[in-house]
C-alpha cells in the first residue's frame, strides 16, 4: 500500500538549513509527484512545493528564495531543503501525495515530523 | 495567489445535529476544492475531492457542493468521532492554499 514517512532533525539553530527526507512505498516517484505541505503548532496548512514525476519542480513562491525539493528515484526518496531558518518555520513538516496524478487532493500523508528552529 | 476564506473558525454542535462549513475562494477555482479532516496530533485525512467526490471509506454523512468561488462541506446526524477541525484546499493553481480551518465541537 501507499506510505511515506518523513524523517530529519528535530531541532535547528536560526540561520542554519533544514533537511528532510520523505521515504515513500508503494509507488514510484516517477509516476506520482509528491508535496511537501507544513503547518506550525495549533496553525493551519501551507503547501511548500512539489517535485512531479519527471523530476521538474514548483515552490510557493513565499518560500522559493529558500526552498529546494530534490529526490533519488532508486531509494524512493524526496528531500527537502530549506535554508535561513527563522523561529517562524517551527512546525510539522509533512509529504503527501494525490489520489492520481493530477492535483485534487493529497490522499495520502506521512506522519509528519516536528521540526523546532530555536537557539 | 488565490485565497481561501472558511467560516466559522470555529463552531459548536450537538450529536445527531447537520453541520455545514462553507469556502470561499478568491477566483474562480472550477470545481477544484478538496476538504480536510484533521484530529489532534494526526496527518490531515481527505474527506472530499473535485468539491462533491467522497474519497473512499470516508462516511456518506459527509457531503460537498459548490462551484465557483463558493463551496460547503456537509454533515449530517454529526458523530462524537466527528469532532476534529476541517480545512478546504484549492487544487486550481499554485500555490495549492488551505483555508484558515473550522473547529467542529461538541455542545
Amino acid at each position: 500500500q501507499v506510505q511515506l514517512k518523513e524523517s530529519g532533525p528535530g531541532l535547528v539553530k536560526p540561520s542554519e538549513t533544514l533537511s528532510l527526507t520523505c521515504t515513500v512505498s508503494g509507488f514510484s516517484l516517477t509516476s506520482y509527484h509528491v508535496s511537501w505541505v507544513r503547518q506550525p503548532p495549533g496553525k493551519g496548512l501551507e503547501w511548500m512545493g512539489v517535485i512531479w514525476g519527471d523530476g521538474s519542480t514548483a515552490y510557493n513562491s513565499a518560500l522559493k528564495s529558500r526552498l529546494s525539493i530534490s529526490r533519488d528515484t532508486s531509494k524512493s526518496q524526496v528531500f527537502l531543503k530549506m535554508s535561513s531558518l527563522k523561529t517562524e518555520d517551527t512546525a510539522t513538516y509533512y509529504c503527501a501525495r494525490d489520489t492520481t496524478g493530477i492535483p485534487t487532493g493529497f490522499a495520502y500523508w506521512g506522519q509528519g515530523t516536528l521540526v523546532t528552529v530555536s537557539s | 495567489d488565490i485565497q481561501m476564506t472558511q467560516s466559522p473558525a470555529s463552531l459548536s454542535a450537538s450529536l445527531g445535529e447537520t453541520v455545514t462549513i462553507e469556502c470561499l475562494a478568491s477566483e474562480d477555482i472550477y470545481s477544484n476544492l478538496a476538504w480536510y479532516q484533521q484530529k489532534p496530533g494526526k496527518s490531515p485525512q481527505l474527506l472530499i475531492y473535485y468539491a462533491n467526490s467522497l474519497n473512499d471509506g470516508v462516511p456518506s454523512r459527509f457531503s460537498g457542493s459548490g462551484s465557483g468561488t463558493q463551496y460547503s462541506l456537509k454533515i449530517n446526524s454529526l458523530q462524537s468521532e466527528d469532532v476534529s477541525i476541517y480545512f478546504c484546499q484549492q487544487n486550481y493553481d499554485s500555490p495549492r492554499t488551505f483555508g484558515g480551518g473550522t473547529k467542529l465541537e461538541l455542545k
